[in-house]
């Protein structure tokens, strides 16, 4: 069946360090979501991508979406403390109008003070 | 805005007891989702509706677990009976009905089963 891979599953960097997690799916993708989950809370919604070799950005934050519509990276620079959390692709196959997401396993940045 | 409401908010219960899990989405939704969230697997979609009706439930575990949506603005999963391996937080989300649409999530139903 169609499955979505991110890695890493776990990411500890130093405060000031970059973070990246990537999300890899073998057939082509619709749209990609990226949702943030603090601990203890619930995912929130990020953005969307939908355009081959889109790039979005907010704030320290940078999303791309593969030419190949089969990947993306979030990308977040110089981490701070606020940015503790797991971080999830959610994903959608079929442009048909039936909203069904697919969400990675997630990664879970710990970012050290 | 009140957001997608789920109660309750944690829930202990014995193994074989029948467990009911409520949520209420946000006004003018018309597509509403139920997702078990675990550390071995993650977030998994369990079951979702569009305009109230079944569209998806593959991931249903088994016949132990049913989902209803009655009308536009309530929802339940219920578990029965209940076993320790279903201990896990589910999470109600709603959206607009379009894949463009994001996913507003509850604040989840911790769920332990002893």
């Amino acid at each position: 069946g169609q499955q979505v891979m991110q890695i890493p599953q776990y990411q500890h960097v130093q405060e000031g360090e970059d973070f990246t997690t990537y999300c890899n799916s073998s057939t082509t993708l619709s749209n990609i979501q990226w949702y943030k989950q603090r601990p203890g809370g619930h995912p929130v919604f990020l953005i969307q991508l939908v355009k081959s070799g889109e790039v979005k950005k907010q704030k320290r934050l940078t999303f791309q979406f593969g030419e190949a519509k089969k990947n993306s990276s979030l990308h977040i620079t110089a981490t701070q403390t606020t940015d503790v959390g797991t971080y999830f692709c959610a994903v959608s196959w079929s442009s048909s109008n039936t909203g069904k997401l697919i969400f990675g396993q997630g990664t879970t940045l710990q970012v050290k003070p | 805005d009140a957001g997608v409401i789920q109660s309750p908010r944690h829930e202990v219960t014995e193994m074989g007891q029948e467990v009911t899990l409520r949520c209420k989405p946000i006004s003018g939704h018309n597509s509403l989702f139920w997702y078990r969230q675990t550390m071995m697997r993650g977030l998994e979609l369990l079951i979702y509706f569009n305009n109230n009706v079944p569209i998806d439930d593959s991931g249903m575990p088994e016949d132990r677990f049913s989902a209803k949506m009655p009308n536009a603005s309530f929802s339940t999963l219920k578990i029965q009976p209940s076993e320790p391996r279903d201990s896990a937080v589910y999470f109600c989300a709603s959206t607009s009905g379009n894949t463009l649409s994001p996913l507003h999530f509850g604040n989840g139903t911790r769920l332990t089963v002893t």
